[in-house]
């Protein structure tokens, strides 16, 4: 089965400081990945949607300056919380789709922020 | 818009039961179904997905319908084990350029031994 790999899968940050995490696809090339985000006892809420190569589309809401993504390969997404404040802690999970598959998504373990 | 809604949102069962879960949509119009698995503090595991063509799609003790004329979706498991105490989710995916996933809020599933 395909396999997406996330880093870290814990961090801990002092507010005001960035945090970088990053979503790889193992074995398969991904032209699209998606990140989402999930608080306690919710359900998964989409974030945005990074295409290799092109600027990410960000869901309503979600400001765009303060969570930077870069989809920068066909292999790896990254998500930067910029500036973080303790709201921001949360579960955070990327996933993707492979190149020419019918619509299934592949999940990363997820990276659990926790800031300070 | 897309909502997803699961019942019930916590069950507990004795080991060995058959059980089933709810999933429903309301808008039919979707390209597939997928049901995950999630463990506390872990992220997703895919158990099935369903085309919107098909009726039902089967994994091992798992199987999982499709009436998408009605917005349900069911996820059977049979002969529940402790293994399988964990968190389900559902989720649509209405195509049409975007490749968004709607997702429930979850069904918690506790098996006692």
């Amino acid at each position: 089965g395909a396999v997406v790999s996330q880093h870290p899968s814990r961090v801990i940050c002092k507010s005001g400081t960035s945090v970088k995490i990053e979503c790889r696809s193992l074995d398969f090339q991904a032209t699209t990945m998606f990140w989402y985000r999930q608080f306690p006892k919710q359900s998964l809420m989409l974030m945005a949607t990074s295409n290799e190569g092109s600027k990410a589309t960000y869901e309503q809401g979600v400001e765009k300056d303060k969570f930077l993504i870069n989809h920068a390969s066909l292999t790896l997404s990254t998500l930067t919380v910029t500036s973080a404040h303790p709201e921001d802690s949360s579960f955070y999970i990327c996933s993707a789709q492979r190149r020419g598959s019918t619509g299934e998504l592949f999940f990363g373990e997820g990276s659990r922020l926790t800031v300070l | 818009k897309q909502e997803v809604t699961q019942i019930p949102a916590a069950l507990s069962v004795p080991e060995g039961e058959n059980l089933v879960l709810n999933c429903s949509f309301t808008d039919s119009a979707i390209y597939n179904l997928q049901w995950f698995r999630q463990d506390p503090g872990k992220g997703l595991t895919s158990l099935l997905l369903i085309q919107s063509s098909q009726r039902e799609q089967t994994s091992g003790r798992l199987n999982a319908s499709l009436d998408k004329s009605s917005g349900r979706s069911t996820l059977y498991i049979a002969a529940s084990q402790p293994g399988d105490s964990a968190t389900y989710l559902c989720a649509v995916y209405s195509g049409g350029g975007s490749e968004k996933l709607v997702f429930g809020k979850g069904t918690k599933l506790t098996v006692n031994p």
